[in-house]
């Protein structure tokens, strides 16, 4: 079964630095999805940014970045300029590529994003 | 384009009841999926459709938890005899087959608390 591990229940950053959240994952699969997730307090969870497998290059989003190294079954964010609004928690997530694209996503445990002022 | 939208947004009952949670998913989604989320843990996949077909069930989704997709449109969940431990939030996603990545779109999500 794949696990996604994130080692970082919390995280503190100043406003405007930049911060990375880690995230790991086990998997005997060469074709999946990997995903950010933010939820903000009592808010939706809402699509950070996403990385498929088989592309090398690392996906990007304005602030968002990821470092996706798949040999090492990494894919950490990396968030620029953070701001005020960036607080959340944030889930890492996986999906196994099965053709029909049908399975349930296996999230981490999250990491708190506190941005301080 | 409305996002997907989930009602109640909250729910209290008594051990022992049922209780019944819906789903409207982005309209021209074809796959639904529910999780279950404890405080402090990441959502757990508990089922998932394509269109009106159950096609998938997580051991977590016991005997007492049924879900239905009429037409492929909405979809409820069910609990039936609620026990403290199902306390939790309980979120709807849906994704189009083929689109963005088979990206997850969620839902509000509905709070369960059981007395």
């Amino acid at each position: 079964a794949q696990t996604v591990t994130q080692s970082q229940p919390e995280m503190s950053v100043q406003e405007a630095e930049t911060v990375t959240l880690s995230c790991t994952y086990d998997t005997s699969e060469s074709d999946y999805y990997l995903f950010w997730y933010k939820q903000p307090p009592s808010r939706q969870m809402i699509l950070v940014i996403r990385q498929e497998a088989y592309k090398q290059q690392n996906a990007t989003e304005n602030r968002f970045s990821v470092n996706f190294q798949k040999a090492a079954k990494s894919f950490s964010l990396k968030i620029s300029d953070s701001q005020l609004g960036d607080a959340a928690m944030y889930f890492c997530a996986y999906r196994m590529y099965s053709g029909g694209g049908a399975d349930g996503l296996t999230f981490g445990k999250g990491t708190h994003l506190i941005i301080q002022p | 384009d409305t996002g997907v939208s989930q009602n109640p947004r909250h729910k209290i009952t008594k051990r022992g009841q049922n209780v019944t949670f819906r789903c409207d998913p982005i309209s021209e989604h074809n796959r639904l999926y529910w999780y279950r989320q404890t405080l402090g843990q990441g959502p757990e996949f508990l089922t998932y459709f394509q269109n009106e077909a159950q096609l998938e069930k997580s051991r977590l989704l016991s005997d007492r938890f049924s879900a239905e997709r009429p037409k492929g449109s909405f979809s409820t969940l069910e609990i039936q005899r609620t026990e403290q431990g199902d306390s939790a939030m309980y979120l709807c996603a849906s994704s189009l087959s083929g689109g963005m990545g088979e990206t997850q779109y969620f839902g509000p999500g509905t709070r369960l608390l059981v007395l």
